[in-house]
């Protein structure tokens, strides 16, 4: 089976740093991916990792460790419209991903 | 270029009721996976469809079922429905057989209420 654990919620000022840890167990691994989630709203996809390493997008930066089952979401220059549910996710073949229960950020001015 | 659409967007039913929720992909899309997502909790994956073919199946009972039509709409269907089955059922589309994270787009999800 697959499991992904990550914090419930988290909250940040705005203009701070904030890093969201996601833990793994999968029987197979393609990559770890992330998502945001606007109350209401659909996921919007925001980062995948295949490899180890660091990907930045912008404000937002990913890493991935396999040998750890680690990763984290990094989000720089925080601002309220970055309070949201993000969701970390283990995809596997046949349009089926793994999604963790998701973090609640919230953004305080 | 028109996102997934999901409709109805909101649908209030009771216990005992049937349901039927539809999909329709990204134009040229032709996989279409369902989710389920109630409160607080991650997405629950359904079933995964493409070119008409169920591929994938996850731990759901039997009164989830679903079909995925020639042009790639796609519906879910849940029988007998029960108040723990009220959540937001979420149907992404992409591209390709083998599409990766990137290439899968959300809709907007119907959001079921069971009284």
């Amino acid at each position: 089976g697959q499991s992904l654990e990550q914090p419930s919620e988290v909250t940040a000022v705005e203009g701070a740093i904030v890093q969201i840890n996601c833990t793994y167990q999968t029987s197979g691994f393609y990559g770890l991916s992330w998502y945001q989630q606007h109350d209401g709203g659909a996921p919007t996809f925001l980062s995948y990792n295949a490899l180890d390493g660091l990907e930045e997008t912008g404000r937002f930066s990913s890493f991935l460790s396999r040998s750890d089952s680690y990763g984290y979401l990094l989000l720089q220059e925080l601002q309220m419209k970055d309070s949201a549910s993000y969701f970390c996710a283990v995809p596997s073949l046949a349009g089926k991903s793994t999604f963790g229960d998701g973090t609640t950020l919230t953004v305080k001015p | 270029k028109a996102g997934v659409t999901q409709t109805p967007r909101y649908l209030i039913k009771t216990r005992g009721q049937q349901v039927t929720l539809s999909c329709s992909p990204i134009s040229g899309h032709r996989s279409v996976s369902w989710y389920q997502q109630t409160p607080g909790q991650g997405l629950q994956f359904l079933f995964e469809y493409f070119s008409e073919t169920q591929r994938n199946k996850g731990n759901f009972p039997g009164r989830f079922s679903g079909r995925q039509f020639s042009n790639s709409r796609s519906e879910m269907n849940v029988s007998t429905l029960e108040l723990g089955d009220s959540a937001l059922y979420l149907c992404a589309s992409s591209l390709r057989q083998l599409a990766g994270p990137e290439d899968q787009y959300f809709g907007p999800g119907t959001r079921l209420l069971v009284l």
